[in-house]
């Protein structure tokens, strides 16, 4: 069973930084790109970033261009959005799925949410 | 990247059918296969109900369909019922090398 779980979400103030990860299991991760995708209270879907299987070919949205990165650890199964220079704008659930911009995005995490505030 | 335009709302009753536009440009809709449609329920994460405009991925009714035409994507849902009753979002590839998603529909079962 494909299971997608993240972590490190939390209360951080404007500017700060924090790190998100998403443990995959049920699946081959290495052979997946990966997406990260957020929700902030109550609005739609916001694509924010995503990797290629072996992190050769990395996008983003222009909102978190130059303040987040995207990385994953192939041996550890792991997915992870490091997130500087953070904005009240940021506040979302932030959910990681399984698939890229061009390929299928068909399994999705529970999400965890980044509140940004004073 | 602008996201995709679908409609706030739509409304149906059991048994019905409806379907729920999404309108994009030629350079996502219009220019790719690259379509989604996703199924969320309150308080719960995305479910994929179609992916590339008009295939449905195992597990999911054939009540559920996908086409496009031009820069317009359209999902519709036949026969109703009440669990169908969720936000729905579109999504789609676009040339500048990001993925979009519709602002999102609420439908609500009559």
């Amino acid at each position: 069973e494909v299971q997608l779980v993240e972590s490190g979400g939390g209360l951080v103030r404007p500017g700060g930084s924090l790190r998100l990860s998403c443990a995959a299991s049920g699946f081959t991760f290495s052979s997946y790109s990966m997406n990260w995708v957020r929700q902030a209270p109550g609005k739609g879907l916001e694509w924010v970033s995503a990797t290629s299987p072996d992190s050769t070919y990395i996008y983003y949205a222009d909102s978190v261009k130059g303040r987040f990165t995207i990385s994953r650890d192939n041996a550890r199964n792991s997915l992870y959005l490091q997130m500087n220079g953070l904005r009240a704008e940021d506040t979302a659930v932030y959910y990681c799925a399984r698939g890229g911009i061009t390929s299928i995005t068909d399994y999705w995490g529970q999400g965890t949410l980044v509140t940004v505030s004073s | 990247q602008s996201a995709l335009t679908q409609p706030a709302s739509v409304s149906g009753s059991p048994g019905q059918s409806i379907t729920i536009s999404c309108i994009g440009t030629n350079s996502d809709i219009g220019g790719y296969k690259y379509v989604s449609w996703y199924q969320q329920h309150p308080g719960k994460a995305p479910k994929l109900m179609i992916y590339e405009v008009t295939n449905r991925p195992s597990g999911v009714s054939d009540r559920f369909s996908g086409s496009k035409s031009g820069n317009t994507a359209s999902l519709t849902i036949s026969g109703l019922q009440a669990e169908d009753e969720a936000d729905y979002y579109c999504s789609s590839y676009a040339s500048s090398d990001t993925l979009i998603f519709g602002g999102g529909t609420k439908l609500t079962v009559l």
